[in-house]
Order: structure tokens, then C-alpha cells, then sequence
């Protein structure tokens, strides 16, 4: 059964460094999102990604933040300068659309900033 | 202020009874809601979806109910299992359209006794 993948599993950065957390979501999906949870919380929206444009965001998904889909397979989340409340599980998901919404989440990247 | 962890309600059932948990939405626009299964250190995991149009669902094993008038989903998972101890969260999406964000609701813990 196809899947969402993520790389790397566990992130151990410095504040004001920057991370690229990559993601190769399901093969024929065209929608893409990246969702954070930090420790203990719900699971927030960040940003949704469609025909390689940002389609909708969230307020957490300020300027230090940015998403690509470099190429065919690939998209990422990076994060220019990490503060200490970056730390969070980071999951990318992706959907089919034309009908078909259903979210489909990776296992996620552990992101801890120290 | 300081965010505090959620503190998650927990259901515990026994083996091979029926659970359900719960699940109160905000948004009246929301046409389009999903359960989810977190295990422990994993992305959501997909379980049933409904559309507004319905007001139930059946899989295997599990049944969505909605009830539109006081904006409230249920999941029902019968002859539970320990296997099913999980956090399970519902989610509703605005738009009926594939892009559109995933507001996740806060979460039930599932705790199956053998």
C-alpha cells in the first residue's frame, strides 16, 4: 500500500540554524501539507501546497518558514532560523484530489531545538 | 501565556467490548470530518471519513456518526481490541475540497485492558 515517507526520523539542531525536513508523499497525490505537533498538543495546520504554490497557510507558518517540491517526487519544509518553540513532531501529508480528500500523514520528523 | 499539554480524556474498556468516543466540532460550515488513530511516536492514521450529506458511516469494524444539529461526531469501534489503544482524534475539514486544512480536534486516549 503506498505511503507517505519522511527523512529524517529525529532532528537534533541548535536555535537559529536551519533545517530542511523532507517528505515524498504518495505518488499520483497532487496536494501536500505539512502539520506540526508539539509534545503533548493537538495537531496544528501549517501550510497546504498545490501545482507548486502555497494554497492556504496558518498563522504559525510565519516568514521563517518556507515549502518546495524541488522535483517530482520530493517536498520539504525548511525552517531559515529555529527558535526553542520549534520543537515539535513535524508530519507532511498528502491527498489525491478531484474528489479524493482523505489526508494521508507520514510518520513524522522529531524536531528538538536546543 | 505558557501553553500547557493537553490533558487527553481517556477511555478504558475492556477487550471485546464496544467503544465510543466522542468528538464536538466548532465550525457549522464543516462539511467533510475524518478520525484519525495516533499511536505512540506515529503519524495519524486514517480510519473512516463522512460527508456532511450523511449523518452515518460504516466500515470495518467502526462506524462514524454525525449529528449535524448540535455538531457532533462519534466513533464507534466494536469488539475493541488491544491493538486499538491509541489517541483517536477527529478532524473537520471546511471546503469540501481537497487543499483545505485539517482542523484537528484535541483527542481521546484509548486504553483496551486484556
Amino acid at each position: 500500500e503506498p505511503e507517505v515517507t519522511q527523512t529524517p526520523s529525529h532532528q537534533v539542531t541548535q536555535m537559529g540554524q536551519e533545517v530542511i525536513l523532507r517528505c515524498v508523499p504518495i505518488s499520483n497525490h497532487l496536494y501536500f501539507y505539512w502539520y506540526r505537533q508539539i509534545l503533548g498538543q493537538k495537531v496544528e495546520f501549517l501550510v497546504s501546497f498545490y501545482n507548486n504554490e502555497i494554497s492556504e497557510k496558518s498563522e504559525i507558518f510565519d516568514d521563517q518558514f518556507s515549502v518546495e517540491r524541488p522535483d517530482g517526487s520530493n517536498f520539504t519544509l525548511k525552517i531559515r532560523s529555529t527558535k526553542l518553540e520549534d520543537s515539535a513532531m513535524y508530519f507532511c501529508a498528502s491527498s489525491g484530489g478531484q474528489g479524493q480528500e482523505t489526508q494521508y500523514f507520514g510518520p513524522g520528523t522529531r524536531l528538538l531545538v536546543l | 501565556g505558557e501553553s500547557v499539554g493537553l490533558h487527553l480524556p481517556t477511555l478504558s474498556v475492556q477487550e471485546g467490548d464496544n467503544s465510543i468516543i466522542n468528538c464536538a466540532y466548532s465550525n457549522s460550515a464543516s462539511d467533510y470530518f475524518i478520525w484519525y488513530k495516533q499511536e505512540s511516536g506515529k503519524g495519524p492514521q486514517f480510519i473512516i471519513d463522512i460527508r456532511s450529506n450523511m449523518d452515518k458511516r460504516q466500515g470495518q469494524r467502526v462506524t462514524v456518526l454525525l449529528n449535524k444539529t448540535v455538531k457532533h461526531l462519534s466513533l464507534q469501534i466494536a469488539a475493541t481490541q488491544p491493538g486499538d489503544s491509541a489517541v483517536y482524534f477527529c478532524a473537520e475539514n471546511i471546503g469540501n475540497n481537497a487543499g483545505n486544512m485539517l482542523t484537528f480536534g484535541g483527542g481521546t486516549r484509548l486504553m483496551v485492558k486484556p
